[in-house]
């Protein structure tokens, strides 16, 4: 699996856009960018994923750059609900074994 | 579907105890894994597996064995346990669809180590 290099920490205020961005240069071809994100200590929940082409689903917004070794997932309109910390994972075909790494606590302020 | 399910939610051994924390799901997923998350960090992958009677190590496996007799469950066995072994323990599965899946986590268990 691909290693990721992600800000330890974000804030970002109620209602504006919250941009994470996260260094994947090892990437190989055929794995995909998944984002995911944990709420206090609740088990991780998966958000969107990418392999090449930009993503939005209902969560969110992932923008993969035209090499792949980095991205960005948005959120639009961040509410306090969205405080979290926010994995990056690069993975093949058997996201089974992915790493996580420390992740991006982000902390979104009224 | 109850999705993936972990027992027990809390608990408390005496180092040298030993111990299987439970994991099933309910959504025919090929892939399970588990994955150990001590305060502040990261999940680090213990052992994961592609498969019934298929297994293999992830980054920390050290101190602990799993079996995966069926599709539906993967238990995780601390052989001795150790308090470096207090950790909040995660067990995820997923499917292989073209390459890619996501993984669907537990709500844990909390294991503390006297």
């Amino acid at each position: 699996d691909a290693k990721t290099t992600q800000p330890t920490s974000m804030d970002c205020a109620e209602g504006r856009a919250a941009n994470l961005p996260c260094n994947h240069s090892t990437i190989s071809g055929n794995e995909y960018v998944y984002w995911y994100r944990q709420i206090h200590s609740q088990g991780p929940q998966y958000i969107i994923h990418g392999l090449k082409n930009n993503e939005t689903n209902e969560m969110a917004s992932l923008i993969i750059t035209e090499d792949r070794k980095s991205s960005t997932l948005i959120l639009p309109h961040a509410t306090l609900r969205d405080t979290a910390v926010y994995y990056c994972i690069g993975a093949g075909a058997n996201a089974g074994k992915s790493t996580f790494g420390d992740g991006t606590t982000l902390t979104v302020k009224p | 579907n109850a999705g993936v399910t972990q027992t027990p939610k809390f608990q408390v051994l005496k180092t040298g105890q030993s111990m299987t924390l439970q994991c099933a799901q309910d959504m025919n997923h090929e892939y399970m894994s588990w994955y150990r998350q001590d305060p502040g960090m990261g999940l680090r992958l213990i052992h994961y597996s592609v498969g019934a009677g298929i297994t293999d190590q992830g980054e920390v496996p050290n101190g602990y064995n799993v079996s995966r007799s069926t599709t539906e469950d993967f238990p995780l066995r601390l052989l001795s346990a150790a308090p470096s072994q207090t950790s909040v323990y995660f067990c995820a599965s997923s499917y292989s669809t073209g390459g890619y899946n996501e993984q669907f986590f537990g709500p844990g268990t909390r294991l503390t180590v006297l």
